[in-house]
């Protein structure tokens, strides 16, 4: 099945700098990536997502970057703001089916005031 | 958006006992349905796929006869945690997938906090 592996597990940044989260798959038939933040106690919120026949993805601050061949996406905030402070999963799917999304493992956000 | 609700939002409860969660969607269709457990300060663990008129999936390592699924209609799925122990407190979200062919966007439930004491 797919695995689905986070890197950084925990990240601070100053405000206003930017912050990138990377996430790494394993199954070549995944072509859907969504990223999802999450407050503490509360449901995740898809922020953005990429399909596999595009490279690059953006909305206003936060871009994310797919690269199939090293099967590794990237997401990048820019001008990272307090509110931006969550945690952050990457997940993959292989749309095909039931299309079930295997989550990475989550990163900590925590953004400097 | 599409909206997909839980009830109870939090649920304590004692050891042997069991407990039902429903998940809801409210303004679609869903032919299928996805129930997470989430550990504090974990990733979100797919335990099953609920799929509407049938038996649901259940991922490796889940036991089918502790948590039973049942998704009898478009808009409603409810797992139900049998013989609860301390074990299984953790956060249950569920998920709903748009119908089919408008694309792979999953839409989450707010979850529900399971404390079994």
């Amino acid at each position: 099945g797919e695995n689905v592996e986070q890197h950084p597990s925990t990240l601070s940044v100053q405000e206003g700098d930017s912050a990138v989260i990377k996430c790494t798959y394993s199954d070549s038939a995944s072509n859907y990536f969504p990223w999802y933040k999450q407050e503490l106690g509360k449901r995740p919120q898809l922020i953005i997502d990429i399909r596999s026949n595009v490279g690059e993805k953006k909305d206003q601050r936060i871009a994310v970057t797919l690269n199939k061949t090293a099967k590794h996406f990237s997401l990048h905030i820019t001008e990272t703001q307090p509110e931006d402070s969550a945690v952050y999963f990457c997940a993959a799917s292989s749309g095909f089916g039931n299309e079930k999304l295997t989550f990475g493992t989550g990163t900590r956000l925590t953004i400097i005031p | 958006g599409a909206v997909v609700s839980q009830h109870p939002s939090w649920v304590i409860c004692k050891s042997g006992t069991s407990v039902k969660i429903e998940c809801r969607s409210l303004d679609f269709q869903a032919t299928t349905m996805f129930w997470y457990r989430q550990f504090p300060k974990q990733s979100l663990m797919l335990m099953a796929t609920s799929n509407e008129g049938s038996k649901a999936t259940y991922e490796q390592g889940v036991e089918k006869d502790k948590f039973l699924i049942n998704h009898a209609s478009l808009t409603l799925s409810t797992l139900t945690v049998t013989s609860a122990h301390p074990e299984d407190s953790s956060f249950y979200i569920c998920s709903a997938r748009e119908p089919a062919g408008a694309g792979n966007e999953q839409f989450f439930g707010p979850g529900t906090r399971l404390t079994v004491l």
